[in-house]
């Protein structure tokens, strides 16, 4: 499977906890971006990688929130103190081109 | 405004007829558009992209391209209980995509 892949499909945790999901992107795609989306909503940007370059971050993203992508292939989203307000599925996508994106399944984060 | 606006929907369709979805921006400087098909649950995935004025049609999909109106749309031809999925619409800003919240469409049997 030369797909995005997201770990874990699924994560459960309680408020105030430490959480961390993982993505490994299409190998050759160079650019990798994280979103989150909530129901009935499109998808909101998060941060992008460009190899492992972290070039664009949401103003709308807390402190809480950090991301990585060290050698430029799989990334990391770490979601410090989690809160009720991060659940949410957790979206990670790649693309060579910057514009047509590959997403893998995501992580539905649900924070009690 | 948003800078995608799409209709929420939902946008209910009888099986084998046409479903037509839209999507409005508010950049006139944005030179790519991309529809993405949602099924519940899942990821969005990419199902066609326009760069230029004009029609594109790839199987039963046709998207339709107005920059003087700044508007693009997805047309769905003889459409399928399969069809069945939120669309959202998006465009090409700085090398990111801004997204619209999509338009739910229901394809009825």
């Amino acid at each position: 499977d030369t797909g995005v892949s997201q770990n874990p499909r699924h994560k459960i945790t309680k408020r105030g906890q430490n959480v961390t999901f993982r993505c490994d992107p299409i190998s050759e795609h160079n650019r990798l971006y994280w979103y989150r989306q909530t129901l009935g909503q499109g998808p909101e940007f998060l941060t992008y990688f460009q190899n492992e370059a972290q070039l664009e971050k949401s103003r709308l993203l807390s402190d809480r929130f950090s991301a990585e992508r060290p050698k430029g292939s799989f990334s990391t989203l770490e979601i410090q103190r989690t809160e009720q307000g991060d659940s949410a599925m957790y979206l990670c996508a790649s693309s060579d081109t910057g514009e047509k994106l590959f997403f893998g399944s995501g992580t539905q984060l649900s924070v009690l | 405004q948003k800078e995608v606006e799409q209709n929420s929907g939902p946008l209910s369709v009888p099986e084998g007829a046409i479903a037509s979805l839209n999507c409005t921006y508010s950049d006139r400087g944005s030179q790519s558009f991309f529809w993405y098909r949602q099924y519940s649950g899942k990821s969005p995935e990419l199902i066609m992209s326009i760069y230029s004025n004009g029609d594109k049609e790839d199987g039963r999909f046709t998207a339709q391209l107005n920059k003087a109106s700044q508007y693009v749309s997805l047309l769905i031809r003889d459409s399928q209980p399969s069809d069945s999925a939120t669309y959202l619409c998006a465009v090409s800003k700085n090398y990111q995509l801004i997204w619209g919240a999509g338009t739910k469409l229901i394809i009825k049997p």
